[in-house]
């Protein structure tokens, strides 16, 4: 099966803990995206990365990170959770052309406590 | 810079009525346009696209035309049904990618 996948699906947390996130995508695309989704439903770009080039958001805060291992994995570490992280976060990929449509993985709730 | 405007943050409207959720976006560069849908605990899915000034485009039922004259990629429906109750993003493409804030599309009987 050719898509995107996330894990966990739900995860539960208190503030200043670490969590990660993984993503992996097998439809052979070059560039990979995280997205936070708040409660009102806003879709955030926090980071988009291909083999060449990482691109922050410079509104993301310090305490996110993105892990690649390959082009068909990236990951996100948040170092110490705030509240204000409880969020949905969708991963993406698609190949790096204009009119290339992206595909997002089910993503994963963050809840902190 | 780039961005794109959805006006409507919720649109509810009755089953059997027209569907139109308004994008308009302001960009120096190419244009690429997207429609995306995300139901309910789903993950968003691409709708239609289109880069091309003024041709209608069209899928499961949805159309939008491109009108670079005034920046806009509307989303329309002739008559809305109960599963398009949604959140329908509009999305540009260029070097980089701008999403709407999202309009909630509910439909009621």
């Amino acid at each position: 099966e050719t898509a995107v996948f996330q894990t966990p699906n739900y995860h539960v947390t208190q503030v200043g803990n670490e969590v990660s996130f993984n993503c992996k995508q097998t439809l052979g695309h070059d560039t990979m995206y995280w997205y936070k989704q708040d409660s009102k439903k806003l879709l955030k770009i926090m980071f988009s990365y291909n083999n060449k080039q990482l691109i922050v958001n410079e509104t993301v805060p310090r305490r996110f990170s993105p892990q690649s291992s390959d082009k068909a994995h990236l990951n996100l570490r948040i170092k110490s959770v705030e509240p204000e992280d409880s969020a949905v976060y969708l991963c993406a990929s698609r190949l790096q052309y204009n009119y290339a449509e992206q595909f997002f993985g089910p993503g994963t709730r963050l809840t902190v406590l | 810079g780039d961005s794109v405007t959805q006006t409507e943050g919720l649109v509810t409207l009755t089953e059997g009525l027209p569907v139109m959720l308004n994008c308009t976006y302001q960009t120096a560069y190419s244009t690429f346009l997207f429609w995306y849908v995300q139901h309910l605990n789903e993950a968003p899915k691409l709708l239609l696209k289109s880069s091309t000034d003024n041709k209608r485009t069209e899928h499961q039922g949805f159309h939008a035309t491109l009108h670079k004259s005034s920046s806009s990629f509307h989303l329309q429906k002739s008559s809305a049904q109960l599963s398009d109750s949604a959140l329908y993003y509009c999305a540009l493409n260029n070097n980089r990618i701008f999403f709407g804030d999202g309009t909630q599309l509910v439909v009621k009987p």
